[in-house]
């Protein structure tokens, strides 16, 4: 079955910190991959992306991902966090064709301490 | 410019009532969605549409009816609303070719509460 596994369900960090959250995901074939972000009270807004090409994708306001094909990982990273960071973050795949759903993870609540 | 945009952002309605709720873009997207974002933030394709086509239809209740006047407008009609249809319901488009989906753009979101 299709699913995207995100097994941070809440992660506190203090400023300036590391980040790096998990995506898993079980998916046949070709896949696209994405991560959104939650600030809260607001809508979803796509931080990165990953369609083809460099598995490393770099995406706003210095986050990152890589796509590692034999792990089914496509986990998030940005190497100093920010207070303005605290949001939801969702990991999402589908399919290439437009027959495809989107799958979201549960999402990763990240909450930074000043 | 909102390029997506959700009506009303706040329902507060008492169980049984029938609602709609509406959603517009402005990107010339031909693919419009939307979807159910439970209190545990746990989010779910609903239905998407393509030029006013129904391409997705997860198993949703009956009760849930989606309509596209256009294809920059598809509403979300709820009839005999329940206490379990509280959810924050966003609209997302996208501009998609004949095979191949691009990234989607989510509007705000309508905060739904059953009373």
């Amino acid at each position: 079955a299709q699913s995207v596994s995100q097994h941070n369900h809440h992660v506190i960090l203090s400023e300036a910190a590391s980040l790096e959250l998990g995506c898993n995901y079980s998916y046949g074939g070709t896949v696209n991959l994405f991560w959104y972000v939650q600030y809260p009270g607001q809508h979803l807004q796509l931080l990165l992306k990953y369609f083809s090409g460099d598995p490393l994708v770099k995406g706003i306001k210095g986050f990152e991902a890589e796509f590692i094909k034999s792990k089914f990982s496509f986990n998030l990273r940005k190497p100093s966090v920010q207070w303005s960071d605290t949001a939801e973050y969702f990991c999402a795949v589908e399919g290439p064709s437009r027959a495809s759903k989107i799958i979201f993870g549960s999402g990763t609540r990240l909450s930074i301490r000043p | 410019d909102t390029a997506v945009s959700q009506t009303p952002k706040y329902l507060v309605t008492q169980m049984g009532n029938d609602k709609s709720i509406k959603c517009e873009q402005n990107l010339g997207h031909d693919t419009m969605y939307w979807y159910k974002q439970d209190s545990k933030k746990f989010l779910k394709i609903m239905f998407s549409y393509n030029n006013k086509e129904l391409i997705i239809n997860e198993t949703v209740p009956n009760r849930f009816s989606p309509k596209s006047p256009d294809k920059a407008h598809l509403n979300l009609h709820i009839n005999s609303l329940e206490l379990g249809d509280s959810a924050v319901y966003f609209c997302a488009s996208s501009q998609d070719t004949a095979s191949l989906r691009e990234t989607q753009y989510f509007g705000p979101g309508t905060r739904l509460l059953v009373l």
